[in-house]
């Protein structure tokens, strides 16, 4: 398997843009998590879906951030409109969600607003 | 919801010191704790794990220690290399979905 696979890899915008981080989890895992990293605060759990079902989304910023996941292969994270603020690493992982433990991360999508 | 802390936030050793890195955490329900390590630059993986029924675990020059009554486990890395230098991350799940993570370590190993 190729792994969580996350795109774009880097994001570069400007404030008030729309961005849209996409990720495909491990085929088969039915749990998918959205974390945001940053010096400050390390890693926060933004969002987890269990079999496509978004489970806790306390962990939203605010309303501009909003997250989907159409069907067991992807998932979208969006933040409209888009802040200085909001720079940070965002990753994607997947778990089985069979208490297994082990989250599988992406690589991480880097954004940057200006 | 669970709150977990970690200490140090940096730790520097000489090549071939032990490291120890500390987490607490706060919901007596969590009983899975595993630690993640992040190069520069890369995601974060999985090293060790550890559950609650058990107080301690080793997997080569790597051990996690757990202290249910006290909520507090440990990563220890022994004979530290250069390699080892990473951010570490403890965390804490009482479902195996939702994880809990520390704040991280910045470990530098000193050739």
């Amino acid at each position: 398997d190729a792994g969580v696979i996350q795109s774009p890899r880097h994001e570069v915008t400007e404030m008030g843009q729309e961005v849209t981080l996409r990720c495909k989890p491990i085929s088969g895992h039915n749990s998918l998590f959205w974390y945001r990293q940053t010096m400050m605060r390390g890693l926060e759990l933004l969002i987890y879906f269990n079999n496509n079902v978004p489970i806790d989304d306390s962990g939203m910023p605010e309303d501009r951030f909003s997250a989907k996941m159409p069907n067991a292969s992807f998932s979208t994270l969006k933040i409209q409109p888009s802040e200085p603020r909001d720079s940070a690493v965002y990753f994607c992982a997947s778990s089985s969600g069979l208490f297994t433990g082990e989250l599988f991360f992406g690589e991480g999508s880097r954004l940057t607003v200006l | 919801g669970e709150n977990v802390e970690q200490h140090p936030s940096t730790l520097s050793v000489q090549e071939g010191d032990s490291a120890v890195i500390k987490c607490t955490y706060s919901d007596s329900a969590s009983n899975y704790f595993p630690w993640y390590k992040q190069e520069l630059g890369k995601r974060p993986q999985l090293i060790i794990d550890i559950r609650s029924n058990v107080g301690e675990k080793k997997d080569q020059r790597i051990a996690v220690t757990l202290n249910k009554t006290a909520k507090h486990f440990s990563l220890h890395i022994t004979e530290t290399q250069p390699e080892d230098s990473a951010v570490y991350f403890c965390a804490a799940s009482n479902t195996g979905n939702q994880f809990y993570f520390g704040t991280g370590t910045s470990l530098t190993v000193i050739p």
